[in-house]
């Protein structure tokens, strides 16, 4: 059962745009939500991370939003960058501590 | 600081043999996980240990997989025996503790012919 839901298999944005990332999630226990990147024939490095005491948090270019009652959480990148163009990944864990990925988005940042 | 360490970083064998993964979590990291990853199934949990210890294998496909973690710097998958269905990129990763971000080594692929 996909607990962790990437709906979008693919998204392109031109450079400079904003770039938007959904994921939904089923389990109202997951508490700690995260996104990483993932280039060909690396594994996936983390980017950023929310907890569900916030709804908000920023850093840099990349912004995760939550909304708890929708169980739903995106990543904005703006401005967006060529080097973005990347697989991500939306997880999530609650209190039993297993991490549950989506199966990614491919994001293309054309120049 | 080397990070999660994976070996073969490809594996090409033919079905019915065994295949044994490895992987080098980083040092003092606690929690050590594997994945798979497909093109209909994105990125799977198979399994994680804290403290070298099983905690979770309900990931695990069937029998013919298992995993062992004899120290804290070393943890093994094995197939046996392999099926071509069994073809993916499998990831080990490790952190500190199990619900904090984890780091990816840069997977195996593995193809059963």
């Amino acid at each position: 059962d996909q607990q962790v839901k990437q709906n979008s298999p693919s998204l392109s944005v031109q450079e400079g745009r904003i770039s938007i990332l959904n994921c939904d999630y089923t389990n109202s226990m997951f508490d700690y939500f995260l996104w990483y990147k993932k280039y060909p024939a690396e594994g996936p490095t983390f980017l950023i991370s929310i907890s569900s005491i916030k709804d908000k948090n920023e850093d840099g270019r990349f912004t995760v939003f939550l909304n708890k009652s929708a169980k739903h959480l995106s990543l904005h990148i703006v401005p967006s960058q060529p080097g973005d163009s990347a697989v991500y990944f939306c997880a999530a864990s609650g209190n039993n501590n297993d991490m549950r990925f989506g199966a990614g988005t491919r994001l293309t940042v054309k120049p | 600081d080397a990070g999660v360490i994976q070996s073969p970083r490809h594996e090409v064998t033919e079905m019915g043999q065994e295949v044994t993964l490895r992987c080098k979590p980083i040092s003092g990291h606690n929690s050590l996980f594997w994945y798979r990853q497909t093109m209909m199934r994105g990125l799977e949990l198979l399994i994680y240990f804290n403290n070298n210890v099983p905690i979770d294998d309900s990931g695990m496909p069937e029998d013919r997989f298992s995993a062992k973690m004899p120290n804290a710097s070393f943890s093994t998958l094995k197939i046996q025996p392999s099926e071509p269905r069994d073809s993916a990129v499998y990831f080990c990763a490790s952190s500190f503790y199990s619900n904090q971000p984890q780091h990816f080594g840069d997977g195996t692929r593995l193809s059963i012919l």
